[in-house]
């Protein structure tokens, strides 16, 4: 799986937008971008994914570039509930076999008043 | 339950000690994963299941961690002798089918601390 690039930590005012930015320039043309959050004391929880269009859910929306070595996670209206460690993971959408996921060291996301 | 549940949630041993660590998947589940996560680190993948076959292993650091899912549901890591660098955030995950693209939901782990 290609290895990610993340800032350490990042600070965001409530209400605001929260943009996350990831590189992954060595991805391959058959590896996605998905992103998962951990909030302290909890598992990690997963937020979305995308291969090459731009998506959005209830959650988020994930920003990839023409070129696909980087991506951004935007938390359009952050809260204090959104702080948590963000994780962007890029790996093939199906081996057949092993699938694990293989976690970075994230960017540490501080939402405050 | 909704969700992944994991016991206990917090367990102290003494070096030397066995312990074993529970894993209930969300029903229906064919997939379970084990994840160890040392602090101010993000998960590292220790096995995978599928049913009750364990497809792969190569994350287990070394022969004192087993693990096992002998009805293809509930789920026991096992670690042996325990050492201090075992102390960790122990994690499970599962996933509904076999396929890879699918979502993994994680249970809210147990945080083992060896003295």
């Amino acid at each position: 799986d290609a290895k990610t690039t993340q800032p350490t930590s990042m600070d965001c005012a409530e209400g605001r937008a929260a943009n996350l930015p990831c590189n992954h320039s060595t991805i391959s043309g058959n590896e996605y971008v998905y992103w998962y959050r951990q909030i302290h004391s909890q598992g990690p929880q997963y937020i979305i994914h995308g291969l090459k269009n731009n998506e959005t859910n209830e959650m988020a929306s994930l920003i990839i570039t023409e070129d696909r070595k980087s991506s951004t996670l935007i938390l359009p209206h952050a809260t204090l509930r959104d702080t948590a460690v963000y994780y962007c993971i890029v790996r093939v959408f199906f081996t057949g076999t092993a699938s694990k996921l293989t976690f970075g060291t994230g960017t540490r996301l501080q939402v405050t008043l | 339950g909704a969700g992944v549940s994991q016991s206990p949630r917090y367990k102290v041993a003494k070096r030397g000690q066995d312990v074993a660590l529970r894993c209930d998947p969300i029903s229906g589940h064919v997939s379970l994963f084990w994840y160890q996560q040392a602090l101010g680190q993000g998960p590292e993948f220790l096995t995978y299941f599928q049913n009750e076959a364990q497809l792969d292993k190569s994350g287990l650091p070394s022969d004192r961690f087993f693990a096992e899912r002998p009805e293809g549901s509930v789920s026991t890591l096992k670690i042996q002798r325990t050492q201090q660098e075992d102390s960790a955030v122990y994690l499970c995950a599962s996933r509904r089918g076999g396929s890879e693209g699918e979502t993994q939901y994680f249970g809210p782990g147990t945080r083992l601390l060896v003295l």
